[in-house]
């Protein structure tokens, strides 16, 4: 029963580094999601995708990149790693009846 | 982009007390959602609304789906300890746009 997997739950990383940040889904669901929640700004939206081959940015795309292969994995790419992007991020999948289910979040520090 | 305003942003709340929240937009939805979030954990819906005018109830807790589709509200009745955590708005399909969060402290 696994739902929406994300790797790795925690990451430190330098200004100026890259990283990748997992999802998997086993659910057979088309649309695939990125949201980054900040301290009083709820969740906002990186980029999402509608299939597999398709992608398009959400409210904050600045900073990252993604790429949809499969139907399972949406990973998220953080090209040049700035302290703002010190958050925690969270992928999710959506069911045909518009419920969005969360993977566990991943907890990124920008040093 | 689009804009929820969720309010109130905390709340602390005796145990036994009725809770609402509600959540306005600029825009019209034509889906309403509200989640829950544990410390630690992602999001996981509670309630969803389809329909303007719709009242959906959960165990302890009630929606509605506002009739201009520009808001909704969440009742939660006689509140537990476990009823803590932060609670969002969400409107759309597929692009979700989410509320800021109410978070919600319940005192023994």
């Amino acid at each position: 029963n696994a739902g929406v997997t994300q790797t790795p739950k925690f990451q430190v990383l330098k200004t100026g580094q890259s990283m990748t940040l997992q999802c998997a889904q086993d659910m057979n669901h088309e649309y695939m999601s990125w949201y980054r929640q900040d301290p009083g700004m709820g969740l906002r939206l990186i980029h999402y995708s509608v299939g597999a081959g398709i992608t398009d940015q959400g409210e904050v795309p600045n900073g990252y990149n993604v790429s949809r292969s499969t139907t399972e994995d949406f990973p998220l790419r953080l090209l040049s790693a700035a302290p703002s992007q010190t958050s925690v991020y969270f992928c999710a999948s959506e069911g045909i009846t518009g419920e969005l289910f969360f993977g566990e979040g991943s907890r990124l520090t920008v040093l | 982009g689009q804009q929820l305003n969720q309010s109130p942003q905390s709340m602390f709340i005796q145990e036994g007390e009725d809770v609402s929240m509600n959540c306005t937009s600029s825009s019209i939805f034509n889906t309403w959602l509200w989640y829950k979030q544990d410390p630690g954990e992602g999001p996981v819906l509670l309630i969803a609304l389809y329909k303007a005018g719709e009242l959906t109830s959960n165990g302890r807790l009630t929606a509605q789906f506002g009739i201009t589709r520009k808001d909704s509200f969440l009742n939660i009745s006689a509140s537990i300890p476990s009823d803590v955590g932060i609670y969002f708005c969400a409107g759309g399909y597929q692009k979700v746009t989410f509320g800021i969060g109410t978070k919600l402290q319940v005192i023994p």
